[in-house]
């Protein structure tokens, strides 16, 4: 069976800071994919970065990167120099076949001025 | 990136009618689409999973009967709550997927009265 645990419920970051939210996945398939989204209030899911399992680099976009630890099965995302406009949730996920997606429970972001 | 709408944004039934959302990729084709629902304050839920011109598949514990789907053309899918009740009332959202990644719709929020 799948998994994915995102075991902070709440992260505060000072603005201009960069912060790390935390996501491990579980799954028997040797190629997988693995995504982060961010969800505003306004309830839209904006889809911010992808890790293919078989690859070599970290994902990187912009101000986020994906720590990927292929091992120890973690995926978390850094946010760099962190935004007001930061603020909301984040969901991690994970296709084994590139259809059907698994998501975390979130972890919801507050960015302090 | 991808673009995906979702009409109506907010929809206010009576209990015992039918509605009617809209998901649309706007600037790809997606022979596959995803419905979700989504509670307060917690993940994604799959509902099923669309594929055009085929059955919907869906995922245990969703009455088909109840939510019905349509995947008519490479741009368009629709999920239909039937005899809508109060319980129904919750955040829809679609996604379409093109190469590895699921682009979102902006959500339907529906209250069943």
């Amino acid at each position: 069976a799948q998994k994915i645990t995102q075991t902070q419920p709440g992260m505060f970051v000072q603005e201009k800071e960069a912060v790390t939210l935390d996501c491990t996945y579980d799954t028997s398939d040797p190629s997988y994919g693995l995504f982060w989204y961010k969800q505003p209030s306004s309830g839209e899911m904006i889809f911010l970065i992808y890790q293919g399992s078989y690859d070599q680099q970290n994902a990187t976009e912009g101000r986020y990167s994906l720590n990927f630890q292929k091992a120890r099965k973690s995926a978390n995302l850094v946010i760099s120099a962190s935004q007001l406009g930061d603020s909301a949730m984040y969901f991690c996920a994970m296709t084994p076949t590139g259809n059907q997606f698994y998501f975390g429970t979130g972890t919801s972001l507050t960015v302090i001025p | 990136g991808a673009v995906v709408s979702q009409h109506p944004s907010r929809v206010i039934c009576k209990s015992g009618t039918s509605v009617k959302i809209e998901c649309r990729s706007l600037d790809f084709q997606a022979t596959t689409m995803f419905w979700y629902r989504q509670f307060p304050k917690q993940s994604l839920m799959l509902m099923a999973t669309s594929n055009e011109g085929s059955k919907a598949t869906y995922e245990q514990g969703v009455e088909k009967d109840k939510f019905l789907i349509n995947h008519a053309s490479l741009t368009l899918s629709t999920l239909t709550v039937t005899s809508a009740h109060p319980e129904d009332s919750s955040f829809y959202i679609c996604s379409a997927q093109l190469q590895e990644t699921q682009y979102f719709g902006p959500g339907t929020r529906l209250l069943v009265l």
